[in-house]
Parts: structure tokens; C-alpha cells; sequence
């Protein structure tokens, strides 16, 4: 079964410190991935998807395929940024396969 | 305004008693699923369908149903709640998969 796995259940960084989430995957093929955020539980919010490489509230996410890796990636964290962060896939183009999630805290 | 709407928000029931929770989206939107997130386990799949009167189990379908009588609606049943099934439950539709999904609010059940 393809699996999307988020190492870190907590980050802590301060503002302005570089973030990092990880996000892996399990091999196969061209895969599809997305990074949603999560509010004070309100609901999923799409931030970013690998196919267009846009730029959402400062994150970025490249996929490796050498690595199977899609980590989100932002330069300077902000108080606003605090949020759980799901990493996905799309699963044969039917679903949506999700990480168990990051918990992002920024601090002053 | 294109939407994902789940009803109700909040629900307190008791053990057996036969619930349903609407969910239902405005965007004609091919595709729709049932998620339900619990701490430390993040979202898992309940059902999702493709199509009209096409559905099919996701990670966790012990204990629902589903219908897809219309393009729109794609009601989460509970025939016997049971206490385990107390979670946050997010509906979701997409057009097309390689757009990721557009969620609803949430309802947050308890079963006592």
C-alpha cells in the first residue's frame, strides 16, 4: 500500500528561524503530492501541490524522487504560521492518502 | 461562493441510536470522501466515491455506509454508533484528484 510519512508529530522554532517539514513517500511511480494546513482545528486548507511549484504564504516543497521526499520548506517562520501541516497523495487518482501530520509551533 | 457544507457541526448522540451527517458540495465536483481524524492518527479514510452510485472502502469502513444517489450529496451513515466512532469527521470533494481536495468545516461527534 502507498504510504505518506511525517517523521515529527511537534516542531518548535522560533520566529524567523528557517522551517522544515518532512514529508516521505513510498515508491511508486510519478507520484501526486500536496502539503495541506490545518487552523486551530478548522478545516484542511490546500497550500501547496508538487505539479504547479507555486509559492503559498512563503512555503515552498520540492519533490526528490531520489529521496522520495517532499518536504515544505519556509526561510523564516512566522507566529501565524502555527498550524498542523498534512503531507498527501493522490492514490490512483481515486483518493487522497494522507501523513499522520506536523504540529508547526512558532514562538516569540 | 464554491463549497464543501457538512451538517450538522456538532453532534452528541448515545450508543445504537442511528445518525446521519449530510455533506454536500456545489462545485459539480466528480469525486467525494469521508475522512475521520483522531489525535496521533491523523486523517484516515472512511469511504469515497467517483461517481454517482460508484463507491468504494476506504482505511476504516467497519461501521458506516454511504450512498451516492446524486452528484451532490454523499451522506456518511452510522447504523449503531458506538463510542470509538467519537472523532472529527471531514467530508471532501475534487474535480480531479491531481487538484487535491476542497474539504467541508467538520462534525465533531460524540457517542456516549
Amino acid at each position: 500500500a502507498q504510504r505518506v510519512t511525517q517523521p515529527e508529530k511537534l516542531l518548535s522554532v522560533f520566529k524567523g528561524a528557517p522551517v522544515e517539514l518532512k514529508c516521505n513517500y513510498s515508491y511508486s511511480g510519478s507520484p501526486e503530492l500536496f502539503w495541506y494546513v490545518q487552523y486551530s482545528r478548522q478545516r484542511l486548507q490546500l497550500l501547496l501541490r508538487h505539479i504547479s511549484r507555486e509559492s503559498i504564504k512563503g512555503f515552498t516543497a520540492d519533490l526528490n524522487k531520489g529521496e522520495t521526499s517532499f518536504h515544505l520548506k519556509k526561510p523564516f517562520a512566522q507566529e501565524e504560521d502555527s498550524a498542523m501541516y498534512y503531507c498527501a497523495r493522490n492514490q490512483a487518482g481515486t483518493a487522497l492518502i494522507f501523513g499522520k501530520g506536523t504540529t508547526l509551533s512558532v514562538s516569540s | 461562493e464554491a463549497q464543501v457544507t457538512q451538517n450538522p457541526r456538532y453532534l452528541i448522540t448515545v450508543t445504537g441510536k442511528k445518525l446521519t451527517v449530510t455533506c454536500s458540495q456545489n462545485m459539480n465536483h466528480e469525486y467525494m470522501s469521508w475522512y475521520r481524524q483522531d489525535p496521533g492518527l491523523g486523517l484516515r479514510q472512511i469511504y469515497y466515491s467517483m461517481n454517482v452510485e460508484v463507491t468504494d472502502k476506504g482505511d476504516v469502513p467497519e461501521g458506516y455506509k454511504v450512498s451516492r444517489k446524486e452528484k451532490r450529496n454523499f451522506p456518511l451513515i452510522l447504523e449503531s454508533p458506538s463510542p470509538n466512532q467519537t472523532s472529527l469527521y471531514f467530508c471532501a470533494s475534487s474535480l480531479d484528484m491531481m487538484y487535491g481536495y476542497t474539504f467541508g468545516s467538520g462534525t465533531r461527534l460524540t457517542v456516549v
